[in-house]
């Protein structure tokens, strides 16, 4: 298996514009996580899903964040309309049941201008 | 509430010196406990996981760690440190009981100069 692929690498954003993130799990794992991370906050955990629905969203900084997954192999993350304070690298993760280990992509460096 | 503390940003150790990178966690039930390690421009890699059984658990590239249950700690180990071994080393829990998801602390920049 590839492991989790996350695309694009790098964005750089003005304000106020829309950004999707993507991600695609390993193939079989029932759990998928989206978490960010920067250097005052370390890693927070954003929103997590099993079996595509979402279970806890209470992380998502604000209505302008949204995450969704329509199927085992896909999932994206939205921020609409984007400001400079989302600025970090968002990861995703993915692991097979809830209490193994996560494995996670290379994360997206976003950049809003 | 759960939470995880790594009480040191960056630790110093000269290669082929032991190292240890503490980890201290707060969880209401069973907590499940991780390390993870981070380099450069990369997404975290896993090291080893605590779920139950002995204290001590061996993990990727000679690492281990032991729980104590009394200290609520998980501190990592290694008994003789590789310049290789620098990067950024984050600690996880997870609450069985209550069905959370993973919490990282802030984590530990390991230095090993040679």
């Amino acid at each position: 298996d590839a492991g989790v692929i996350q695309s694009p690498r790098h964005e750089v954003t003005e304000m106020g514009q829309e950004v999707t993130l993507r991600c695609k799990p390993i193939s079989g794992h029932d759990y998928l996580f989206w978490y960010r991370q920067t250097m005052m906050r370390g890693l927070e955990l954003l929103i997590y899903f099993n079996n595509n629905v979402p279970i806890d969203d209470s992380g998502m900084p604000e209505d302008r964040f949204s995450a969704k997954m329509p199927n085992a192999s896909f999932s994206t993350l939205k921020i609409q309309p984007s400001e400079p304070r989302d600025s970090a690298v968002y990861f995703c993760a993915s692991s097979l049941y809830r209490g193994e280990e996560l494995f996670f992509g290379s994360g997206t460096q976003l950049s809003v201008l | 509430a759960q939470s995880v503390a790594q009480p040191e940003d960056q630790v110093n150790v000269a290669e082929g010196n032991p190292l240890t990178v503490k980890c201290t966690y707060s969880v209401s039930g069973n907590p499940y406990l991780f390390w993870y390690v981070q380099y450069p421009n990369r997404g975290l890699q896993f090291l080893l996981k605590y779920i139950t059984g002995d204290n001590l658990v061996k993990g990727s590239y000679g690492f281990e760690a032991e729980f104590n249950k009394s200290q609520t700690s998980f501190h990592l180990k290694k008994p003789s440190a590789l310049v290789s071994d620098s990067a950024l080393y984050f600690c996880a829990v997870r609450d069985n009981q209550a069905g959370t998801a993973l919490i990282f602390g802030k984590g530990t920049t390991l230095s090993v100069s040679s």
